[in-house]
Formats: C-alpha cells, sequence, structure tokens
C-alpha cells in the first residue's frame, strides 16, 4: 500500500459526459500528479500540482483540467468524453522540494461507452 | 533529448532465469527508479538510486546508476512467476520532473 488513494476504482461512463477522478495523497506529500496509461501503454504523464499550485503540465488535453485543493487531495476533471479516452488514470505523490520519488495510486479504470 | 530509452521492450523467460533491462538516455538524471506494474493496479516503487555508481538491491533485484548519469540498469537473478508484470524506469531531469521509459514486459514460463 503506497498511502496514495484514488477513487472511484471503475467508472462506466457515455460520450459526451464530464467525470471527476479522486486523489489523496500520501500524508506530507505536497506534489500530485496525473497520469494517463491506455492499454498496453507506458504512462503519459498530464500535470502536477505542488502545494496548491500547477507545477508542470504534459499532454493533456484542453478538455481535461485538474486541481489541488488546501487540503491537498487532488481532482481530475474529463469533459466531453470521447471513446479514445478509456483508460487507466493514476494519481502519484512525492514530498516535493528536492525529493521527487513518486508513489502511485491503484488508479481509476475509465471505460467511455 | 530528455527521453529514455527502454529495452528490451519484452520478455520471455523461463523461471529461474536471470534478467536484465536497461534504460539509457542523451541527458543527464539526478535520480534514478525503477517501478513494476502488474495488470490492473499501480506502479510500485522497487528500488531508488539517488547518486552516479550506486548500487543497491532489494531482495533479488539490484540495480544501477550508470557512472555517466545517463543510463541505468535492473537485473533479477533467478526469475519466479510472480514477477510477471511491467518493469518502468523513470529517471529525475531535475527536481520534481520526472520521465518514464515505456517499460518492459517481463512474461515467466514455469
Amino acid at each position: 500500500d503506497s498511502g496514495v488513494t484514488q477513487t472511484p476504482k471503475h467508472l462506466i461512463t457515455a460520450t459526451g459526459q464530464r467525470v471527476t477522478l479522486r486523489c489523496s495523497p500520501r500524508s506530507g506529500d505536497l506534489s500530485v500528479y496525473w497520469y494517463q496509461q491506455s492499454l498496453d501503454q507506458g504512462l503519459q504523464f498530464l500535470i502536477q500540482y505542488y502545494n496548491g499550485e500547477e507545477r508542470a503540465k504534459g499532454n493533456i488535453l484542453e478538455r481535461f483540467s485538474a486541481q489541488q485543493f488546501p487540503d491537498l487531495h487532488s481532482e481530475l476533471n474529463l469533459s466531453s468524453l470521447e471513446l479514445g479516452d478509456s483508460a487507466l488514470y493514476f494519481c502519484a505523490s512525492s514530498p516535493g522540494g528536492r525529493e521527487g520519488t513518486q508513489y502511485f495510486g491503484p488508479g481509476t479504470r475509465l471505460l467511455v461507452l | 533529448g530528455q527521453q529514455l530509452n527502454q529495452s528490451p521492450q519484452s520478455m520471455f523467460i523461463q523461471e529461474g532465469e536471470d534478467v536484465s533491462m536497461n534504460c539509457t538516455s542523451s541527458s543527464i538524471f539526478n535520480t534514478w527508479l525503477w517501478y513494476k506494474q502488474e495488470p490492473g493496479e499501480g506502479p510500485v516503487l522497487l528500488i531508488a538510486l539517488y547518486k552516479a555508481g550506486e548500487l543497491t538491491s532489494n531482495g533479488r533485484l539490484t540495480a544501477q546508476f550508470g557512472i555517466t548519469r545517463k543510463d541505468s540498469f535492473l537485473n533479477i537473478s533467478a526469475s519466479i512467476p510472480s514477477d510477471v508484470g511491467i518493469y518502468f524506469c523513470a529517471g529525475e531531469v531535475r527536481d520534481n520532473d520526472m520521465r518514464f521509459g515505456a517499460g518492459t514486459r517481463l512474461t515467466v514460463k514455469p
């Protein structure tokens, strides 16, 4: 158990819909990262937050957005969903600062029908 | 530039054999990490390397941070069926900027 929690574990929705994925980092970690992993693919970095502020952006679509709240949990919002958005979405956290080792949550499996 | 080249892409080995995989880059990294991912699960940190030349073991796993800081390898000795999974390397370019390799898919035949 990495200490990172993600909810929900599974999500099935329809094209055009909007969903919110939630992540709680390890206790004390200030940085949160979001990744997308499509079937049999590697990890695609989406976005990073550090202590509530956006720190880095990867290949995140404009239909996707994220935020980190004062209690350091983070949400990833996916809107106008398309079939190709079906994937595993992982959250990872790290202490931040000079310590960047990332610990991953169990992921949310999103299926868009 | 800062991309990681992980090889091999996949390996099919017999139980008991040793395994070696590596990651290389044309850029210098400050930290190298190795993760294992099992189907439907999140990547789990196996070994973290923080200094050039560092050699670290975790049970049957051994990883090294290359002297040039541009590469790292992971060895698994005496493989067992539960070693099956995808192994990812990750390198930290600068504080909190981590790059991931594409993964090595390991299959172990009993």
